[in-house]
């Protein structure tokens, strides 16, 4: 079963400080990556995602860094926020496939005040 | 649209009952998902649908339990008998396509068998 290998598994970060979660791939089909976030309570939520083609997206404070070669990407959220203390999974997989995706075993971030 | 909705949102039950957890996915969606998630285990998926047909079911832990898709806007997970590591959040989640470009989930069940 092809996995994604994310970490740290736990991380906390000063209120506006920089935190970066990490994820590695093994297949080089893959060719779409999201990333869900997931508050207490709720369910995960698509949060942002990358295409292979660009080796950086950004959406309002969050960017994520995606290198082919190495076969990683990770996620950075820039002037961090209590308000983004949440949980963050990884996924890779391969877009018009009928395959099922696998999810990273998350990172579970606290920005302190 | 209101979102994947799942119901109820906590179940407390003893062991050995019968559980049956609910889901309405998003109108127009044809993939439903089922999912587990613990501390130990992370997310899970157990079960699959696509057209209401079950597509992949090589999650399902054990014949304890069983899921269903009777139309396209309900679906159930049933677990019995239940057992103490049963204990988990259970989460229904639909897309439009199989792999995304996201999945909506619903917020959960929070199950704890005694």
């Amino acid at each position: 079963q092809q996995q994604v290998k994310q970490s740290p598994q736990s991380l906390i970060v000063q209120k506006g400080g920089i935190p970066i979660i990490n994820c590695a791939y093994e297949n080089t089909a893959f060719d779409y990556f999201p990333w869900y976030q997931q508050f207490p309570g709720k369910g995960p939520a698509l949060l942002i995602a990358i295409r292979p083609d660009v080796s950086e997206k950004k959406e309002g404070r969050f960017t994520i860094s995606f290198n082919k070669s190495a076969k990683q990407f990770s996620l950075h959220i820039m002037d961090s926020q209590p308000g983004d203390s949440a949980t963050y999974f990884c996924v890779s997989r391969e877009m018009n496939r009928d395959d099922k995706i696998i999810f990273g075993k998350g990172t579970r971030l606290h920005i302190l005040p | 649209d209101a979102g994947v909705i799942q119901s109820p949102r906590h179940e407390v039950t003893e062991m050995g009952q019968e559980v049956t957890l609910r889901c309405k996915p998003i109108s127009g969606h044809d993939y439903l998902f089922w999912y587990r998630q613990t501390m130990m285990r992370g997310l899970e998926l157990l079960i699959y649908f696509n057209n209401n047909v079950p597509i992949d079911d090589s999650g399902m832990p054990e014949d304890r339990f069983s899921a269903k898709m009777p139309n396209a806007s309900f679906s159930t997970l049933k677990i019995q008998p239940s057992e103490p590591r049963d204990s988990a959040v259970y989460f229904c989640a639909s897309s439009l396509l199989q792999g995304g470009p996201g999945y909506t989930f619903g917020s959960g069940t929070r199950l704890t068998v005694v």
